[in-house]
């Protein structure tokens, strides 16, 4: 039922560079900002990155986002264990005139 | 500081019908631009959007849910209201409100969540 389109998975050791991708289309993505949440299973998403590119206070610099044309991505550099959780991406959906999540990442640190 | 907290039933039957009430603060209605979302996560499924409504009372819902979603506001409570009509076990879910902030365009605060189980 997910619009955006997301690894399943993502791993890396400590202090390593992981990147997850949030595919869509020109409804979505392609016209709108991406926003990226941190997961942790019973607790609340947090939101990590707005506007496709900017950090919400307080979340580190090693978190960081992209987007360009109809795809997106987070990254993250220098991967810590507390990094461990589900990320996903969404956006306004200009044709389904909602907001549409991505399918969801689990990141392992290794 | 802006506060969201689900509240309703923790178990329901098919056929029946839900209603989550989202109680917040630290925000009102008459900010301009925001909105309260509700989003859901059955369990071990990625996040799903379900409804929002704005500060000025519009209204918008998954396409895939609209004709059973309901969602209203009662300023005077600071409270939004879903229900959720003629549930199916596929309902089963964590169910969040969120505050749309119309400044990052984004959902900044989220409620810890509620779970709903959907049995017969």
């Amino acid at each position: 039922q997910s619009v955006l389109t997301q690894p399943p998975s993502a791993s890396g050791t400590p202090g390593q560079r992981v990147t997850i991708s949030c595919s869509g289309s020109s409804s979505n993505i392609g016209s709108n900002n991406v926003n990226w949440y941190q997961h942790l299973p019973g607790t609340a998403p947090k939101l990590l990155i707005y506007s496709s590119a900017y950090r919400l206070s307080g979340v580190p610099d090693r978190f960081s986002g992209s987007k360009s044309g109809t795809s997106a991505s987070l990254a993250i550099s220098g991967l810590q264990s507390e990094d461990e959780a589900d990320y996903f991406c969404a956006a306004w959906d200009d044709s389904l005139n909602g907001y549409v999540f991505g399918t969801g990442t689990t990141v392992t640190v290794l | 500081q802006i506060t969201l907290k689900e509240s309703g039933p923790t178990l329901m039957k098919p056929t029946q019908t839900l209603t989550l009430t989202c109680t917040f603060s630290g925000f009102s209605f008459s900010t301009s631009g925001m909105s309260v979302n509700w989003v859901r996560q059955p369990p071990g499924k990625a996040l799903e959007w379900l409804a929002l409504i704005y500060w000025n009372e519009d209204q918008r819902y998954s396409p895939s849910l609209k004709s059973r979603l309901t969602i209203r506001k009662d300023p005077s409570k600071n409270q939004v209201v879903l229900t959720l009509d003629n549930l199916d076990h596929l309902d089963t879910a964590t169910y969040f409100c969120t505050h749309g902030s119309p400044s990052l365009d984004a959902f900044d605060v989220w409620g810890p969540g509620t779970m709903v189980t959907v049995s017969s």
